[in-house]
């Protein structure tokens, strides 16, 4: 089946890290995904992982994957308020369609 | 180099009418796909396009909803005699040809049905 969870809310200080997570079902995803979504906008490619890699770090993220547990996480280095955003996770198992999760609401406060 | 463009920004409709969302890929891109989202939801996938071709219409609703993506225009998603439950923000996305692992996400079409 295709399902894909995340928490719902986050709330972190500026300066701390943030860790968004997000469990997946289906193990024959190819390639799984980090999207933003900040108010009233469009959904913003962050990141993405390949699903042989079990991490990948770019600038403040780091994607660390877990295949054999189906968890996905996304850590943000020195969160800004700027992050406060919904992040949302997604599977894809080729070319086709992305699953998406229901997202996490980050607050970053001062 | 323009984004995925989508229009209108807003649109409202009332039950029973027509709304036609229009969708112009990034240059260079020639896969479109459709998401909806639905308030405090993520998005669920609807179809998926190439020029001309529908490759994946498995998450359409059976009636009211059609799809195209002519050899030349934007993409089109149609829905007729709208109903309150249609009311969503809808999405498209693109992604080049051998790069369908990447999509593009535009700023979303807001449909409100009255």
């Amino acid at each position: 089946g295709e399902d894909v969870e995340q928490s719902l809310f986050l709330s972190v200080r500026e300066g701390d890290s943030s860790v968004i997570n997000c469990t997946y079902t289906d193990s024959s995803s190819t390639y799984l995904y980090w999207y933003k979504q900040e108010p009233g906008a469009g959904l913003q490619l962050l990141t993405y992982i390949f699903s042989n890699m079990d991490m990948k770090q770019d600038q403040r993220l780091t994607v660390l994957l877990n295949k054999k547990d189906k968890h996905l996480s996304l850590r943000i280095a020195d969160t800004q308020t700027g992050d406060s955003a919904i992040y949302f996770c997604a599977e894809s198992m080729d070319t086709d369609k992305l699953i998406f999760g229901t997202g996490t609401r980050l607050q970053v406060f001062p | 180099n323009a984004g995925v463009m989508q229009n209108p920004r807003h649109l409202v409709r009332r039950r029973g009418q027509e709304a036609r969302l229009r969708c112009s890929p990034m240059k260079g891109h020639s896969h479109v796909y459709w998401y909806r989202q639905l308030p405090e939801e993520g998005l669920k996938f609807m179809v998926y396009l190439q020029k001309e071709n529908i490759i994946d219409e498995s998450g359409m609703p059976k009636e009211r909803f059609s799809a195209e993506f002519p050899k030349e225009g934007p993409s089109i998603l149609r829905i007729q005699q709208v109903v309150r439950g249609d009311s969503a923000a809808y999405f498209c996305a693109s992604s080049p040809e051998g790069g369908s692992y990447e999509q593009y996400f535009g700023p979303g079409t807001r449909l409100t049905v009255t």
